[in-house]
């Protein structure tokens, strides 16, 4: 059983390039999740979808970033015009569901690390 | 605001002696998780306690929560070299983690 997959592993831009991170979850999950990584910080929050669904974007900027989660194929977050401030590693990860106490444990993906010059 | 706040920040330990490491946290929760990341790579999933559970045990591993001090440690026994590598509490509610700094472990062959 594949575990998360994300692509590409690395992404180089230029200031107001767009940057789209792909993301298959675990086969059998149908949540995921994408969080940020800045050097030497934790993960934050980000989004959390369902198929065809935003269910809490509550940590997505407002603006340039996008996420969607369609029927078929894998969960992309887009970045549009990126700048120097988006370089870090973007993590997704993907649940079952979410189990009684309110949550199923999250398998990570490898991460995509976003540089921007 | 950060939830999840581990401490130390980083720790030196020499192999085969036992790490351990605290977490705490502000807010109700419904489960806490710790997770493993070595240099560069994805987060590896440990160990997940819910907030009726006071101890649990994998492995090497013993997590034990107090909810009354909003508090967690991970205990790891007889450490290796191989488990050098930052790791981060991460407190669940609502569908969503999140994560403290992390504390980086750093063990002496």
């Amino acid at each position: 059983n594949a575990g998360v997959m994300q692509n590409p592993r690395h992404l180089v831009r230029r200031r107001g390039q767009e940057a789209r991170l792909r993301c298959s979850p675990m086969k059998g999950h149908s949540h995921v999740y994408w969080y940020r990584q800045l050097p030497e910080e934790g993960l934050k929050f980000m989004v959390y979808l369902q198929k065809e669904n935003i269910i809490d974007e509550s940590g997505m900027p407002k603006e340039r970033f996008s996420a969607e989660f369609p029927k078929e194929g894998p969960s992309i977050l887009r970045i549009q015009q990126v700048v120097r401030g988006d370089s870090a590693a973007y993590f997704c990860a993907s649940s079952p569901g979410i189990g009684a106490g309110g949550i199923y444990e999250q398998f990570f993906g490898p991460g995509t690390r976003l540089t921007v010059l | 605001s950060q939830q999840g706040e581990e401490d130390p920040q980083a720790l030196s330990i020499q192999e085969g002696e036992n790490a351990t490491m605290n977490c705490s946290y502000k807010t109700s929760i419904n489960n806490l998780q710790w997770y493993r990341q070595n240099s560069g790579r994805g987060l590896v999933h440990l160990i997940l306690i819910r907030s009726n559970e006071r101890e649990k045990h994998s492995g090497r591993l013993r997590v034990t929560l107090d909810t009354s001090k909003k508090s967690s440690s991970l205990l790891i026994t007889a450490s290796r070299a191989a488990d050098t590598a930052s790791y981060f509490c991460a407190t669940g509610a609502n569908s969503k983690l999140t994560f403290g700094k992390g504390i980086t472990l750093s063990v002496r062959p």
